[in-house]
């Protein structure tokens, strides 16, 4: 079946530190892959995706690329802010024996705290 | 905010007892799916929704049942509640029901189960 797998935390950086939390994933198909943060206490907010190989997801300055061959999909930040604390989730969305279409696979989330 | 709400937010009950948390997804969306969230089992899918139909099972307990109403507000069921129901449930929203679509989560209901 689908899984994720994301580098263990948790992750403390400075502020204005360079941002890298792997994630790697096991699909059948062509998965859409996506990045979820969670601040404390709230939901899950779509951070971005990528829905197809060499695809480039970003938005508030995160970016993650869409790596068929090595099936990753990392997520990046230049300069982290105190702001960005939270856990971060990585997801797949496919194709698992033809039931499961759009449904979500998490991993396990990374915290992050950034001090200033 | 996602546009997709939760009722209630909290809610504390006793062991056998049986619940009923609700969903309203974001104006226009057709899908719903649940999501349960524990510290031991991460978050998991549950049940997809869409247009009252129901799509797709995942690791959901005989014990809990779900449904979505023509207005498509759906309703996640969990009775003979045991210690180990105790989690955060969220729903999800998205417009269609896709890979590429992204879904839209709500705030989520705190079961504890005492």
């Amino acid at each position: 079946g689908n899984s994720v797998t994301q580098m263990e935390g948790p992750v403390t950086l400075s502020e204005e530190a360079f941002l890298t939390i792997n994630c790697t994933y096991t699909a059948t198909g062509y998965p859409s892959l996506f990045w979820y943060v969670q601040y404390p206490g709230e939901g899950l907010q779509l951070l971005l995706k990528a829905t197809k190989a060499d695809d480039k997801g970003s938005n508030k300055g995160f970016e993650a690329t869409y790596r068929k061959e090595t099936t990753s999909f990392h997520l990046e930040k230049g300069s982290v802010q105190v702001s960005d604390s939270a856990v971060y989730f990585c997801a797949l969305s496919g194709l698992a024996g033809g039931t499961s279409y759009g449904k979500l696979t998490f991993g396990q989330g990374t915290i992050l705290t950034v001090h200033p | 905010d996602s546009g997709v709400t939760q009722t209630p937010k909290h809610l504390i009950t006793a062991t056998g007892q049986r619940v009923t948390l609700r969903c309203s997804p974001r104006s226009g969306d057709l899908s719903v799916y649940w999501y349960q969230q524990s510290l031991d089992q991460g978050l998991q899918f549950l049940i997809h929704y869409y247009n009252g139909e129901e799509r797709a099972k995942g690791n959901i307990l005989e014990r809990f049942s779900a449904q979505q109403f023509p207005d498509l507000h759906s309703e996640l069921n969990l009775s003979s509640l045991e210690l180990g129901d105790s989690a955060l449930y969220f729903c999800a929203s998205s417009v269609a029901s896709g890979v590429s679509y992204e879904q839209y989560f709500g705030p989520g209901t705190r079961l504890t189960v005492t």
